[in-house]
């Protein structure tokens, strides 16, 4: 069974400093990797894909992964309250190197204080 | 916006009744996943339509079937409703490529089972 592991907090830290959060994987072989947002009530938003070992930057998103280690990161620069949401981990599940179903972890609640 | 709907957007039913959910993908996707979220977890995916055909299925029983229609716009449809199916129904729509596979989630449909 294909898993994706998050801690699912919350986290809190406080308005402008960084945010981490981190998320673990079982499959190998899985090659796409997703950052979705979620806030309360709403549907989940992309953020940010990454398919190769480093780091991707976009805007104050840098999603980070290691695939020897199995284990994608976001770091949220300068937090801002509106960043207060629920952050999902997904990566490619059974049906294919690019093209499948999404395997979820159960989110990280993120709070950012004023 | 990812310019995917769905409708509608809540939905009460009981225990035995049947529900058809609709989703319209975004301009140029032709593909078409669907999931559940349930409250607190993660999305849980259903099954995926490619070219009018299920081109992979989550654990989910066969009462909950679909449909893609040649405009890519997709239906689910659940039999026999139980109330463990009250959920965030959420419908995906993609662009098969073989590099990427980046799913854009519409606003979702909350179905309620009393």
């Amino acid at each position: 069974q294909k898993e994706v592991e998050q801690n699912s907090g919350p986290l809190s830290v406080p308005e402008g400093a960084i945010a981490s959060l981190n998320c673990t994987y079982s499959d190998r072989v899985s090659q796409s990797f997703f950052w979705y947002r979620q806030y309360s009530g709403k549907s989940p938003e992309l953020i940010m894909s990454i398919y190769s070992n480093g780091d991707k930057e976009d805007g104050r998103f840098t999603a980070q992964l290691n695939k020897a280690s199995q284990y994608v990161s976001l770091l949220i620069r300068d937090s801002q309250p509106s960043d207060s949401a629920t952050y999902l981990c997904a990566v490619n599940g059974k049906y294919g190197g690019s093209q499948g179903n999404l395997i979820f972890g159960k989110g990280t609640k993120l709070s950012v204080k004023p | 916006e990812t310019g995917v709907t769905q409708s509608p957007t809540h939905l009460i039913k009981t225990r035995g009744q049947q529900v058809t959910l609709r989703c319209s993908s975004q301009s140029g996707h032709n593909t078409v996943s669907w999931y559940q979220q349930a409250l607190g977890q993660g999305p849980q995916f259903i099954f995926q339509y490619y070219r009018e055909e299920e081109n992979g299925r989550g654990n989910f029983p066969p009462r909950f079937s679909g449909l893609q229609f040649p405009n890519y716009s997709s239906e689910l449809n659940v039999n026999a409703l139980e109330l463990d199916d009250s959920a965030l129904y959420l419908c995906a729509s993609s662009w098969r490529t073989s590099v990427t596979d980046t799913q854009y989630f519409g606003p979702g449909t909350r179905l309620t089972v009393l």
